[in-house]
């Protein structure tokens, strides 16, 4: 069955860059593009943008432009997002998730989250 | 941008029908997504492209969208639907979400 499954926690301080994983597994890790939503405590979700993992390309929210990287790892079918200079108000949960359909479908699938706190 | 307005909250009786409903400029134009969110979970899609539902969701689960209403109906409500509710779409590109509906089942 398809799989997201994302790394851990962290902690960072103001002014940082974290950078958070996205293995899948369970289909072709070319087939579906791959997005990131984050939940800020107690608030609701957000898009954050998506990666092409077979070509590479990517689309970013204009909210994010010029602080967020999206990249992958075809070898190990892994997807990464790195945010950088981190404020307290990128506090949240991370989650990569994917429509199973076109890139701009529902999405059918979801990380289990990564919490990301950012605080001095 | 585009905005997508919910009602922050509502409850249902056990055994009736709750309809959440979501509002934008002309969304009847644009498919509608919705998920389901249990605390300290990842959402759950619910139904996609305004009213097909995937394949792990109960008939119970419906949607419609017309005008500048989309709608979310769940039918015969139990405990276990107690959850926020977001809608989704994708305008010029940019994935849009709503803020969200906590549905409170009595």
């Amino acid at each position: 069955q398809v799989q997201l499954v994302q790394s851990g926690a962290e902690v960072k301080k103001p002014g940082a860059s974290v950078k958070v994983s996205c293995k899948a597994s369970g289909y072709s890790f070319t087939a579906y593009y791959i997005h990131w939503v984050r939940q800020a405590p107690g608030q609701g979700l957000q898009w954050m943008g998506w990666i092409n993992p077979n070509t590479g390309g990517t689309n970013y929210a204009r909210k994010f432009q010029g602080r967020v990287t999206m990249t992958r790892d075809t070898s190990i079918s892994t997807v990464y997002m790195e945010l950088f200079r981190l404020r307290s108000d990128d506090t949240a949960v991370y989650y990569c998730a994917s429509p199973a359909t076109a890139v701009e479908g529902g999405f059918d699938f979801w990380g289990q989250g990564t919490l990301v706190t950012v605080s001095s | 941008s585009y905005d997508l307005t919910q009602p922050l909250s509502m409850s249902v009786s056990l055994g009736q029908t709750a309809r959440i409903t979501c509002g934008g400029n002309n969304i009847g134009s644009k498919n509608v997504h919705w998920y389901r969110q249990k605390p300290g979970q990842a959402p759950v899609l619910v139904i996609f492209s305004d009213n097909n539902r995937p394949s792990w969701i109960p008939e119970r689960f419906s949607g419609s969208n017309s005008g500048n209403t989309a709608t979310l109906t769940i039918s015969r409500a139990q405990a276990g639907d107690e959850a926020d509710y977001y809608c989704q779409l994708w305008d010029s590109s940019t994935g849009v979400f709503g803020g969200g509906t906590k549905l409170t089942v009595l």
